[in-house]
């Protein structure tokens, strides 16, 4: 078992830029989530996959965020435009499906995101 | 809209000694699961212990238990025998159909 592996583990970037996150889920796993944590915070909702398909995203999620999970492997988390407050770390975490299943999530280390 | 909420930023223990921390949460759901999450300082969050809202009896792992008052819609953890590895960030989590609520945490220390 792997686990759930994120690339890169930090990322530095001007204000404006776009920048790019990928996400390993463990393999079996057919379900994606990614979240958004800022310090001293609790992860917040951004995203979930079940397979391919984008199920649900969050209000959190603006119009510059964009997910992707094209063969239901790995995915993509792409910010455009960043700005400050975008800054925090990205979590991403996979499960099994199934609506009576208490399957837990498993996380990744995340990815540090800093704004310049 | 589904809710959890823990009311106590911070707390510390002496070693050996017990701890409870807790966690409220909202939903008119009734089939939903709960968990107690561990953040050491700068590495992934593990889970600790999960509960399924069905289940009257309380889930126990190791040191670890859970108090589960459904009507109350309370969730509290339990940690005996501290240890200081114990030290953390630990967070509630709803789970409803598929999507988690996560709580704000509580800062662990265990003290020495």
């Amino acid at each position: 078992d792997t686990g759930v592996s994120q690339d890169p583990r930090h990322k530095i970037t001007k204000r404006g830029q776009n920048v790019t996150f990928r996400c390993d889920p463990i393999s079996e796993h057919n379900r994606l989530y990614w979240y958004r944590q800022t310090l001293g915070q609790g992860p917040e909702f951004l995203t979930y996959f079940q397979n391919e398909a984008q199920l649900e995203k969050s209000r959190l999620l603006s119009d510059r965020f964009s997910a992707e999970r094209p063969k239901g492997s790995f995915s993509t988390l792409e910010i455009q435009r960043t700005e400050q407050g975008d800054s925090a770390m990205y979590l991403c975490a996979s499960s099994l499906s199934g609506r009576n299943s208490n399957q837990p999530q498993h996380f990744g280390d995340g990815t540090r995101l800093s704004i310049l | 809209a589904q809710t959890v909420t823990q009311s106590q930023p911070e707390m510390s223990v002496q070693e050996a000694e017990t701890v409870t921390l807790s966690c409220t949460y909202d939903t008119s759901e009734n089939n939903y699961y709960l968990f107690w999450y561990k953040q050491p300082p700068s590495r992934q969050m593990i889970l600790v212990i999960r509960q399924e809202a069905y289940k009257q009896q309380n889930a126990t792992e190791n040191r670890f238990s859970v108090n589960f008052q459904k009507a109350a819609k309370s969730f509290s953890l339990k940690i005996s025998d501290s240890q200081l590895g114990d030290t953390a960030m630990y967070f509630c989590a709803f789970r409803g159909t598929y999507k988690y609520i996560f709580g704000t945490g509580t800062r662990l220390k265990v003290l020495a």
